[in-house]
């Protein structure tokens, strides 16, 4: 089992749509939670950290849920330009926190 | 603002040559990494160095060797191009706070498109 899975998608949805990734980790001792927007041919970029049980940035929402180890997140009123592949990126331990483990990204195009 | 710089952008080399991937960040981080990205494989860490002085492995770390040159500069060298190595390498850097949780968002250079032939 791989330590982050998201699903690779594509996603195509209208401009406008309501759009939900999911993303479970394996390591229940994992403390810190990402999500990265990578552009096509571009570098990845943070879009928002995942606290506690989730936070809000916009039209953008995040959610983690510990006891079953997936995190999610909701882009309300998409735009042509939310089109991009999206990173679920998670920081497994305390002490020496320097690895990060990446998903292998979901790629969602937004339709005009 | 130039954050975190990589060059060169492209490279192709033939298989056996050797060459060096630069880095530098002027984010004045402790913190330094570098990734391959290949198709369906997602980002994975080949080494990083959590302070000057410092360099240990990643997940995939054989035919590569680094450099922590100062504090800014991250070098990536591959002594003998397999094509295997053929990839986008991208170098990160970050400054790990452990206030809460432990917190390390990295931010990363434009990448290097590397082909062996």
């Amino acid at each position: 089992r791989k330590e982050v899975e998201q699903d690779p998608g594509p996603f195509n949805v209208p401009e406008g749509a309501t759009v939900a990734f999911n993303c479970t980790y394996s390591n229940s001792a994992s403390q810190s939670f990402f999500w990265y927007r990578q552009d096509c041919r571009k570098e990845p970029k943070l879009l928002m950290s995942v606290y506690s049980s989730g936070n809000e940035d916009g039209r953008f929402t995040a959610q983690l849920n510990r006891a079953s180890q997936y995190i999610s997140l909701l882009i309300r009123d998409s735009k042509l330009s939310d089109s991009a592949t999206y990173l679920c990126v998670v920081n497994p331990i305390i002490q020496g926190a320097q690895k990060l483990v990446f998903g292998q990204g979901t790629r969602l195009t937004i339709n005009p | 603002n130039a954050g975190v710089t990589q060059t060169p952008k492209f490279q192709v080399l033939k298989t056996g040559q050797s060459m060096t991937l630069q880095c530098a960040q002027d984010m004045n981080h402790n913190s330094m990494y570098w990734y391959r990205q290949d198709p369906g494989m997602g980002l994975r860490l080949i080494y990083y160095s959590a302070s000057e002085g410092t360099t240990d492995k990643g997940e995939v770390p054989n035919g590569y060797n680094v450099s922590r040159l100062n504090k800014r500069e991250f070098s990536l060298r591959l002594e003998s191009a397999a094509p295997s190595q053929t990839s986008v390498y991208f170098c990160a850097s970050s400054e790990v706070s452990y206030e809460y949780l432990a917190k390390n968002i990295q931010y990363f250079g434009a990448g290097t498109r590397l082909s062996v032939l």
